[in-house]
């Protein structure tokens, strides 16, 4: 099974709106970490934003939040206020377990393109 | 300092050459990675490193050699290539250890590697 599915191959979005990006993840651990990760052309990965499984609230980092359902397995990321600089693949990332190694796994991504 | 630095950019090899990657960090990070990412795909994680020793090698072909000579180093010598093997090589650290809170996953800017 998939541990981490985005849905979502490509997305547009008018400069200015919100936009969300879908991911949900598998896991049996308790403890888990969920990420968000943009690559821009350039192939940079840029970190933005971080949920744990025990964090009771929502992630946010500047225009960036994350919507954690923890019964629904899912972290949708949800970017305000779109701008031209948004336009990348994102990609949604999920480490697990504990002890001496952090295996993180990717999602397939999704190419975000804003419009003017 | 949350960077990770990696060497060279670019790198053109012929089948037959040996050539190293090199990747540095300076956040006292004790887990590093090796990934490979093709265009339009998530990254594919290769190797993890945890406190300089191998913990993770995800089934890669002998070709492929990964070093850390120490906590801020990691290396990966490549020899007899394929031209499938053309990607971008992408090094990453974490906190690492048995930190369940262990956040972000820095990522290096990438080496995009060409085989002929």
């Amino acid at each position: 099974a998939q541990k981490i599915t985005q849905t979502q191959p490509g997305m547009f979005v008018q400069e200015k709106e919100a936009v969300t990006l879908d991911c949900t993840y598998d896991t049996s651990d308790q403890s888990y970490g969920l990420f968000w990760y943009k690559q821009p052309s350039s192939g940079e990965m840029i970190f933005l934003i971080y949920q744990g499984s025990y964090d009771e609230q929502n992630a946010t980092e500047g225009r960036y939040s994350l919507n954690f359902q923890k019964a629904r397995k899912s972290a949708n990321l949800v970017i305000s206020a779109s701008q031209l600089g948004d336009s990348a693949m994102y990609f949604c990332a999920m480490r697990e377990g504990r002890g001496n190694f952090n295996k993180f796994y990717f999602g397939s991504g999704t190419k975000l393109n804003v419009k003017p | 300092d949350t960077e990770v630095t990696q060497t060279p950019k670019h790198l053109v090899m012929g089948m037959t050459n040996k050539k190293s990657l090199k990747c540095e960090q300076h956040m006292g990070h004790r887990a590093m990675y090796w990934y490979k990412q093709k265009a339009k795909k998530p990254p594919e994680l290769m190797f993890v490193y945890s406190y300089e020793k191998l913990s993770i090698n995800e089934s890669v072909p002998s070709r492929f050699s990964p070093e850390c000579p120490n906590s801020s180093l990691l290396n990966l010598h490549l020899h007899a290539l394929q031209p499938e093997d053309s990607a971008l090589y992408l090094c990453a650290s974490s906190r690492g250890g048995s930190d369940p809170s262990g956040r972000e996953q820095f990522f290096g800017p990438g080496t995009r590697l060409t085989v002929l």
